[in-house]
């Protein structure tokens, strides 16, 4: 079947703009995680949802980070008045069950660049 | 708050041979999950090997095995007979036991390069 996708691929704005990153995971996934993925760093969790709730919204880096998912399965993580250091890939990552037992399936990403 | 703490930036090995990756981590918590997953260029993580941190039994998968040491808090990936197509990012993971969370704190990685 389908795995999670991820639009656009990659993304490249203007300092100032606001960007909509898309994530659609797999059918069924009623968790679904946002991360960011910094250059040389690792994976820093942003945001998940159990359904369409998102019950903890700490790991989100400012209050220009925002995200939403409706219906229980599409995700959009929307960044205003982007910055340089938002520069980063985005992954989103789905699974059956907000527990760390239920594996987590990764999209491609989002490779956002900020100039 | 956990860690999770990679030492090895980067990291070799010739194909066929066996190459080791180190992990260790933080926590306070006695009932744990702990993976490695791998990203090659393509950004697409895949989930390599999972270990739950009650069961005393060394995960394996193939030619891909750990050695998990609870109490140093280790938890170490061996890659036997390495193949070109292991060359990736390797990161190592930690997640909480049930609950209603279940992100993972991951490490910084190791980059791992297969030399023919």
């Amino acid at each position: 079947g389908a795995g999670v996708s991820q639009s656009p691929s990659n993304k490249v704005t203007e300092k100032g703009k606001d960007v909509e990153l898309r994530c659609d995971p797999i059918s069924g996934h009623t968790a679904l995680y946002w991360y960011r993925q910094s250059l040389g760093q690792g994976l820093e969790f942003l945001i998940y949802f159990q359904g369409n709730s998102a019950p903890d919204k700490s790991g989100l880096p400012s209050d220009r980070f925002s995200a939403e998912r409706t219906g229980g399965s599409v995700s959009t993580l929307t960044i205003q008045r982007t910055q340089q250091e938002d520069s980063a890939v985005y992954l989103c990552a789905s699974s059956l069950g907000a527990s760390s037992y239920n594996e987590q399936f990764f999209g491609p990403g989002t490779r956002l660049t900020v100039l | 708050a956990q860690t999770v703490t990679q030492s090895q930036p980067e990291m070799s090995v010739q194909e066929a041979e066996t190459v080791t990756l180190s992990c260790t981590y933080d926590t306070s918590e006695s009932d744990y999950y702990l993976f490695w997953y791998k990203q090659p260029p393509s950004r697409q993580m895949i989930l390599v090997i999972r270990q739950e941190a009650y069961k005393q039994q060394n995960a394996t998968e193939n030619r891909f095995s750990v050695n998990f040491q609870k109490a140093a808090k280790s938890f170490s990936l061996k890659i036997s007979d390495s193949q070109l197509g292991d060359a990736a990012m390797y990161f190592c993971a930690y997640g909480a036991p049930g609950g209603s969370q279940g992100n993972l704190i991951f490490g910084k990685g190791t980059k791992l390069s297969v030399k023919p």
